[in-house]
């Protein structure tokens, strides 16, 4: 297994410029989400996703927006970049809530700046 | 608004002591509670999760829960150089997780 890969791994976008992220998952997980993580700070939810099909917003939502079309994949897309979403990006994924068997794992992350 | 606070240290131990690291939440319908380790430049690995009242052990680990008092805290036994990192704590809010700051744990040799 790959576990949870994103691309790309950095990137510099110039303001107003639009991307996607991408974030593929082949454990068969339901669910997905996207953070991003500000110098010194915790994670913050953008969006997440229980399933194929099903997406809702998180904590950040304004300036993104994603797609669940497949249970593998769940990319991010960034609609006119500002510089305050420079930032690192993370997509993790799980299978069961919150079960005893709970595992989550995180993909490597993508260095976004905005200049 | 759900909040998850916690010190942001740096907090610095000896080699071979314990370290404990705290947490505390507003829901108090929150049910499971996580802890993650972070290295400088690297994604979040899962190290502890604990839904339980009391203590829960996994080799030098240690979560405890106190749902009265609303705080989780994590004990790391024989604190070891490899395990200074970033240390998050997560409360879980239905299907969503709301992180901390995390707190910066310093392992002296």
């Amino acid at each position: 297994n790959a576990g949870v890969t994103q691309t790309p791994k950095f990137r510099i976008l110039k303001i107003g410029q639009s991307m996607t992220l991408q974030c593929t998952q082949d454990m068969n997980h339901n669910y997905m989400y996207w953070y991003r993580q500000d110098p010194g700070m915790g994670l913050k939810l953008i969006y997440y996703s229980v399933g194929a099909g099903i997406t809702d917003k998180g904590e950040v939502p304004n300036g993104y927006n994603v797609s669940r079309s497949t249970t593998e994949d769940f990319p991010l897309r960034l609609e006119l970049a500002a510089p305050s979403q420079t930032s690192v990006y993370f997509c993790a994924s799980h299978g069961d809530l919150w079960g005893v068997n709970y595992e989550q794992y995180f993909g490597p992350g993508t260095r976004l700046t905005v200049t | 608004q759900k909040e998850v606070e916690q010190n942001s240290g740096p907090l610095s131990v000896p080699e071979g002591a314990i370290a404990s690291l705290n947490c505390t939440y507003s829901d108090r319908g929150s049910q499971s509670f996580f802890w993650y380790r972070q290295y400088s430049g690297k994604s979040p690995e899962l190290i502890m999760f604990i839904y339980s009242n009391g203590d829960k052990e996994d080799g030098r680990f240690t979560a405890q829960l106190n749902k009265a008092s609303q705080y989780v805290s994590l004990l790391i036994r024989d604190s070891q150089p490899s395990d200074s990192a970033t240390y998050l704590c997560a409360v879980e809010y239905g299907n969503k997780l709301v992180f901390g700051a995390g707190t910066i744990l310093r392992v002296k040799s």
